[in-house]
């Protein structure tokens, strides 16, 4: 079975570029969260989804950004007109329909110039 | 929101001491409590997790104790070895049955150095 992924694992833009991060959650996993790591810091929820829901967004931020998780294919996280601020590893984790835990994938390393 | 409050932010142990970390959180209505590992450039690695209608949950060398009334939490890692080393985050989730139950608040990391 294989683990949450993620695509690309890095990603460079220059700023005003947009960025788009793919998940793949486990196999049987419908709920997907992203979360953002600044360097040196914690883990920031951004949004969780489930198939063509957006269940909380109170981490994204009101502007730029944008997620979706549709009926087919992977969750994409979408941040346009990159700024230097956004910087971060982001992570994608899935769970099953009822339990919490939550499993992540490798992250996409984020680096906008 | 929940507020997630972990302590210390950096343990330097022994090679085969105990290491503690602690973590305080805010909402009552939390009832999942999971710790990660995370080794440099590397996923957020589920270690243990614990629910709220549990005090303890033991797995091999490492513990979790919950003490809800207190609203807080700890990890427990005994007969350390230096391959412990990697940054451990605490989280609790958000109300059950609420839309952000989803939602996991992490604490702000403890950099975790066991010395050989």
């Amino acid at each position: 079975n294989a683990g949450v992924m993620q695509n690309p694992r890095h990603l460079v833009r220059r700023r005003g570029q947009e960025a788009r991060l793919r998940c793949s959650p486990m196999k049987g996993h419908s709920h997907v969260y992203w979360y953002r790591q600044l360097p040196e810091e914690g883990l920031k929820f951004m949004v969780y989804l489930q198939k063509e829901n957006i269940i909380d967004e109170s981490g994204m931020p009101k502007e730029r950004f944008s997620a979706e998780f549709p009926k087919e294919g992977p969750s994409i996280l979408r941040i346009q007109q990159v700024v230097r601020g956004d910087s971060a590893a982001y992570f994608c984790a899935s769970s099953p329909p009822i339990v919490e835990t939550q499993y992540f994938g490798p992250g996409t390393r984020l680096l906008v110039l | 929101g929940e507020n997630v409050e972990q302590h210390p932010s950096t343990l330097s142990v022994q090679e085969g001491d105990s290491a503690v970390i602690k973590c305080t959180y805010s909402d009552s209505a939390s009832n999942y409590f999971p710790w990660y590992k995370q080794e440099l450039g590397k996923r957020p690695q589920l270690i243990i997790d614990i629910r709220s209608n549990v005090g303890e949950k033991k797995d091999q060398r490492i513990a979790v104790t919950l003490n809800k009334t207190a609203k807080h939490f700890s990890l427990h890692i005994t007969e350390t070895q230096p391959e412990d080393s990697a940054v451990y985050f605490c989280a609790a989730n958000g109300d059950a049955g609420g839309t952000s139950y989803g939602k996991l608040t992490f604490g702000q990391g403890t950099i975790l150095t066991v010395h050989p």
